[in-house]
């Protein structure tokens, strides 16, 4: 069974740009959780999404945004981006997203903001 | 809300020695807990979880863990260190509360092993 796969993995953008990072779950599995991760503020929850619906959220600002298709496949989207978005962003999916559903998690996509 | 503390940024153990990295717990309800490795450039790899059934769980790669609600405790242990157990490790709980699960993590125990 394929993993969960990210693309790109790595990203170059500029200040004031927006971006769109992919993730396509495990099959079968129909929640999508994204984190970011850096090395001030450690792994931070953003979002999880399950049947497309966004079902929590942490406290990230209105730039940071996602979404789920139809076939449990997301993508988040970062507008104007600032230095500080520069991170590992990781996704991970479960099952149904229940709290014994362990979460999978992707290789990441490393973003740098210039 | 719920929360882990990891104690100690780094530990570093000899090839064949003891590994014990730490892991406490605050959640106002039974938690559900994890533990994660991270290899450089690399995603999340679960090592085991605690989901409230046996207080002992063991994980891959020799790796076990306790849970110890008198000491809200879920330190990681694994007899015998290898070269290849140098990674970051993570201690997680999960936060079921709003709907939707999500992973509260500690901030992580970079685990240095030599010779």
């Amino acid at each position: 069974k394929a993993g969960v796969t990210q693309t790109p993995r790595y990203l170059i953008k500029t200040r004031g740009q927006q971006v769109t990072l992919s993730c396509s779950p495990i099959s079968g599995h129909r929640s999508v959780s994204w984190y970011q991760q850096t090395p001030g503020q450690g792994l931070q929850f953003l979002f999880e999404y399950f049947s497309e619906t966004q079902r929590n959220k942490g406290n990230f600002p209105g730039r940071f945004s996602g979404r789920q298709f139809s076939n449990s496949r997301s993508e988040m989207n970062v507008s104007t981006l600032e230095l500080g978005d520069s991170a590992l962003y990781l996704c991970a999916s479960s099952l149904t997203g229940g709290r014994v559903n362990e979460q999978f998690f992707g290789p990441g996509t490393r973003l740098t903001v210039l | 809300a719920q929360s882990v503390t990891q104690l100690g940024s780094h530990v570093s153990v000899s090839e064949g020695a003891l590994v014990l990295l730490r892991c406490n717990y605050s959640s106002s309800v039974p938690p559900y807990l994890f533990w994660y490795v991270q290899y450089p450039n690399q995603g999340l790899q679960l090592l085991l979880k605690y989901t409230s059934a046996a207080t002992l769980v063991k994980g891959i790669n020799g790796f076990e863990a306790e849970f110890k609600k008198s000491e809200t405790s879920f330190h990681l242990t694994k007899p015998s260190a290898h070269m290849s157990d140098a990674a970051e490790y993570f201690c997680a709980v999960s936060d079921f509360t709003g709907g939707g699960n999500k992973l509260t993590f500690g901030t992580g125990t970079q685990l240095k092993v030599e010779l």
